[in-house]
């Protein structure tokens, strides 16, 4: 079982709709915690950062961490075509060796 | 400012050559990770440098892998003897100074062996 689990989609919305992407953890001494967006062909741009547990929202994007049930979630709303591409989770216990989930792809369609 | 950058952003080749991969991170971040990250997949962390000095390559898939990073700035992920299983995308990263810097990635190397 790999330390990070992310369902893979595909997830397609349409235009205006909320995504909704999350992922679960085996390692409980995970306490920071990214949320990276991937286009095709290019690296990962990060997204949202955050640290222990609790909510953090950025413009149209709102990131929330459970720890007690090693659970994380990534919100966006009004989605745009712009959105469409694979959404990474990522974690760590000292902010270094970073642990991925294997992305969420989505499409939002115009 | 300018982002992490990497090169070559293309590199084939043929089973058993040796290539280099080079990075060059954000200007003044002292930490620089290397990643691979294999089709469909999530990047796998491989080794991890702050400064010049190597702290972690417990990720390393075996000793054909070898990074460096002598001044503290640009590294070279070197693999000899490619094999066909080294086919992947590798990416650099880097962070800055203190205990919240998150990891700011380049657009990587595809690297395929034929």
């Amino acid at each position: 079982q790999k330390e990070v689990e992310q369902d893979p989609g595909p997830l397609s919305v349409p235009e205006g709709a909320i995504v909704s992407l999350n992922c679960t953890y085996s390692n409980s001494a995970f306490q920071y915690f990214m949320w990276y967006r991937q286009y095709s062909r290019k690296g990962p741009e990060l997204l949202m950062y955050t640290y222990s547990s609790g909510n953090k929202e950025d413009g149209r994007f709102t990131a929330q961490v459970d720890k007690s049930s090693k659970y994380i979630s990534l919100f966006i709303r009004d989605s745009q075509p712009s959105d469409s591409a694979t959404y990474l989770c990522a974690m760590s216990p000292l902010n270094y060796k970073l642990s991925f989930g294997a992305g969420t792809t989505v499409t939002v369609r115009a | 400012g300018a982002g992490v950058s990497q090169s070559p952003r293309y590199k084939v080749a043929k089973r058993g050559q040796d290539v280099a991969l080079r990075c060059d991170p954000i200007s003044g971040h002292v930490s620089l990770f290397w990643y691979q990250q294999a089709l469909g997949q999530g990047p796998e962390f491989l080794t991890y440098f702050q400064n010049e000095a190597q702290l972690d390559k417990s990720g390393l898939p075996s000793d054909r892998f070898f990074a460096e990073r002598p001044e503290g700035s640009v590294s070279t992920l070197k693999i000899q003897r490619t094999q066909q299983e080294d086919s992947a995308v590798y990416l650099c990263a880097s962070s800055g100074r203190g205990q919240y810097q998150p990891q700011h990635f380049g657009d990587g190397t595809r690297l395929s062996i034929l």
